[in-house]
């Protein structure tokens, strides 16, 4: 089975630019979930959909949003970027909702923004 | 509010040895651990998890030893090879919380030859 896969692997944006990154699960996975790695705040929690329904979200401001599709595709989109956006936004996918603990991740999309 | 701690943040061991690397946790709900694995450039890897239901879980060279009681869990890595350097987190999930996993900050390992 092919793994999670995550475009654009890279990323470069400027300030007040919006920004949209894409996550395509491994087949059969109906849970995404989304999360920002930086050096300094680690692995944070955003937001997990099933069912193109978001059940959780974390502590971060509506600047972050998300989707999902009916093919169990994900977007997340950040609007009005800040200098501290810059991470790397990886995305998990787990097989369904009672076994939406065992995750795994994509390779993730470096976001750089000037 | 970090509710999961993790350390040391760094560790070097050498080729053949031991790497031990622990976790604390508060939050009593939490009901899987899993520890993942993360190289450069990298996503993070599902290395190996535990419920608590279970005191000890062995795959291959990886060990997790848990201590409910304690709310303290550890990832033993025997026979370290330089291959296993890495960064390593351990992480937390918490049922009534969708798709959340809570992660420890991290511990980067260097195994030297």
């Amino acid at each position: 089975k092919a793994g999670v896969t995550q475009t654009p692997r890279y990323l470069i944006k400027t300030r007040g630019q919006q920004v949209t990154l894409s996550c395509s699960p491994i087949s059969g996975h109906r849970s995404v979930s989304w999360y920002q790695q930086t050096p300094g705040q680690g692995l944070q929690f955003l937001f997990e959909y099933f069912s193109e329904t978001q059940r959780n979200k974390g502590n971060f401001p509506g600047r972050f949003s998300g989707r999902q599709f009916s093919n169990s595709r994900s977007e997340m989109n950040v609007s009005t970027l800040e200098l501290g956006d810059s991470a790397l936004y990886l995305c998990a996918s787990s097989l369904n909702r009672r076994d939406t603990d065992t995750q795994y991740f994509g390779p993730g999309t470096r976001l750089t923004v000037l | 509010q970090q509710q999961v701690k993790q350390s040391p943040q760094s560790l070097i061991v050498q080729k053949g040895g031991i790497s031990i690397i622990n976790c604390a946790y508060e939050n009593t709900a939490f009901d899987y651990f899993p520890w993942y694995q993360q190289f450069p450039g990298k996503g993070p890897a599902l290395l190996i998890a535990i419920r608590p239901d279970v005191s000890e879980k062995k795959e291959g060279r990886f060990t997790i030893s848990f201590n409910k009681s304690a709310k303290q869990f550890s990832l033993h890595i025997m026979d370290s090879q330089p291959g296993d350097s890495a960064t390593y987190f351990c992480a937390a999930h918490d049922p009534t919380s969708y798709g959340k996993l809570t992660f420890g900050q991290g511990t980067i390992l260097t195994v030297h030859p």
